[in-house]
């Protein structure tokens, strides 16, 4: 399986931009980088995915480097609710789950 | 439209029995995915099924079993629990064969605890 490498918390002041890091240097030329986040007490929810292109969303942007070796999911203007536990997968026709990254955001 | 549905929400059950959990996926999906979550392992991917034929495994022993109907509806099966058993199950369901482009909706899960 595909192998993801975050860190395992981050902080940020609400209402200001977050820009979430993932490294995946073994990513294959098939493999799409999604991002799943998890509030607390619910089921992880879809935030964004792409290939190879930058991506925006509702939500998010995700910004994939020239060699799709990392990629960073970037929260334009944090507020309390984003607080979660974002993944970083590389999907590569199943979503396996890394450890993830927990976003806390301060008031 | 509705949402990915598990039921029960809530499941307590003893050592040595057997527990059966069901997932509705969003009407229309074909692909559900089972996935177990703990403290200390995290999510873990444990079966995926397409049009009833289970596609992709993880590395759980064989007392964790799965089926998909013809409707989509799937439901998995732990015989045998133990104490470690006890963990939220995730289903998630997307919509086609290939998952890569594609995103998966999650239910709000199944919490077993086994005493």
């Amino acid at each position: 399986d595909a192998k993801t490498t975050q860190p395992n918390s981050m902080e940020s002041n609400e209402e200001e931009p977050v820009h979430l890091p993932c490294n995946h240097s073994t990513i294959s030329g098939t493999d799409y980088i999604h991002w799943y986040r998890q509030l607390p007490s619910q089921g992880p929810e879809y935030v964004i995915h792409g290939l190879t292109s930058n991506v925006n969303n509702r939500m998010a942007s995700l910004a994939i480097a020239e060699d799709r070796k990392s990629s960073t999911l970037i929260l334009h203007r944090a507020t309390l609710r984003d607080a979660a536990v974002y993944y970083c997968i590389l999907n590569d026709d199943k979503i396996i789950f890394g450890k993830g990254t927990r976003l806390h955001i301060l008031p | 439209k509705a949402g990915v549905t598990q039921t029960p929400r809530y499941l307590i059950k003893t050592r040595g029995q057997q527990v059966t959990l069901s997932c509705s996926p969003i009407s229309g999906h074909r692909s559900v995915s089972w996935y177990q979550q703990t403290p200390g392992q995290g999510l873990q991917f444990l079966f995926e099924y397409f049009s009833e034929t289970q596609r992709n495994k993880g590395n759980f022993p064989g007392r964790f079993s799965g089926r998909q109907f013809s409707n989509s509806r799937s439901e998995m099966n732990v015989s045998t629990l133990e104490l470690g058993d006890s963990a939220l199950y995730l289903c998630a369901s997307s919509f086609g064969q290939n998952n890569m482009n594609t995103e998966a909706f999650f239910g709000q899960g199944t919490r077993l605890t086994v005493v």
